[in-house]
């Protein structure tokens, strides 16, 4: 079984503070997938990354996948109240159907 | 183009009885994934059908199923509901034929069991 652990569970900061969440797994993914989620909705895919090493920058968010595709971060300059929600880690193993394995999610809070 | 769509969103239901959610995936979109989102568990697998077939399974018992349509919409159904069965049912999308297919989820149907 494919696990991701995902950290911080949750996250209260002010707007204008950095911040990264982490998704750690043992096993490898073809591709991971982050996305956020707000309440009562379905979660939006934000980006995907797939080569080791790959960054990838949306705006303020920075994604990274780690060389050994085990592990994945997403960074958070300048957090905004509007940046508030559920992210969600989500990878893929190699060779499986569109099955995701997801983290347990990080709880971010911006406070104005 | 439209994303994907799930209906109803809202659903109460009484212990013992059956439901069934649907899901219209985005056009061209041939992969339909479920999951079922509680706040204990998080985001878990159920299943994955492509082309009418189920491709892939998750862990969950067999009063849980599925179907998809030639037209690619897909319908969960769950039978002798229990409270635990409480949850936000999500459907997920995928065009097939790439090597990382990102998934689109629609909105959810959020099942109250009482």
């Amino acid at each position: 079984t494919q696990l991701l652990e995902q950290s911080p569970q949750f996250l209260s900061i002010q707007e204008g503070e950095n911040l990264t969440v982490y998704c750690n797994s043992s096993s490898v993914f073809s591709s991971l997938q982050w996305y956020r989620q707000e309440p009562g909705e379905g979660p939006v895919l934000l980006v995907t990354v797939v080569t080791g090493g790959e960054v990838k920058k949306l705006k303020r968010l920075t994604f990274q996948f780690g060389d050994a595709r085990k592990d994945s971060s997403l960074h958070i300059t300048a957090a905004q109240p509007g940046d508030t929600g559920l992210y969600l880690c989500a990878g893929k193993a190699s060779g499986s159907a569109r099955q995701l394995t997801f983290g347990s999610g990080t709880q971010l809070t911006v406070l104005p | 183009k439209a994303g994907v769509t799930q209906t109803p969103r809202y659903l109460i239901k009484t212990r013992g009885q059956q439901v069934t959610l649907s899901c219209s995936p985005i056009s061209g979109h041939r992969s339909v994934s479920w999951y079922q989102q509680t706040p204990g568990q998080g985001l878990q697998f159920l299943f994955e059908y492509f082309s009418e077939t189920q491709r892939n399974k998750g862990n969950f018992p067999g009063r849980f199923s599925g179907r998809q349509f030639s037209n690619s919409r897909s319908e969960m159904n769950v039978s002798t509901l229990e409270l635990g069965d409480s949850a936000l049912y999500l459907c997920a999308s995928s065009r097939e034929g790439r090597t990382n297919t990102e998934a689109f989820f629609g909105q959810g149907t959020r099942l109250t069991v009482v």
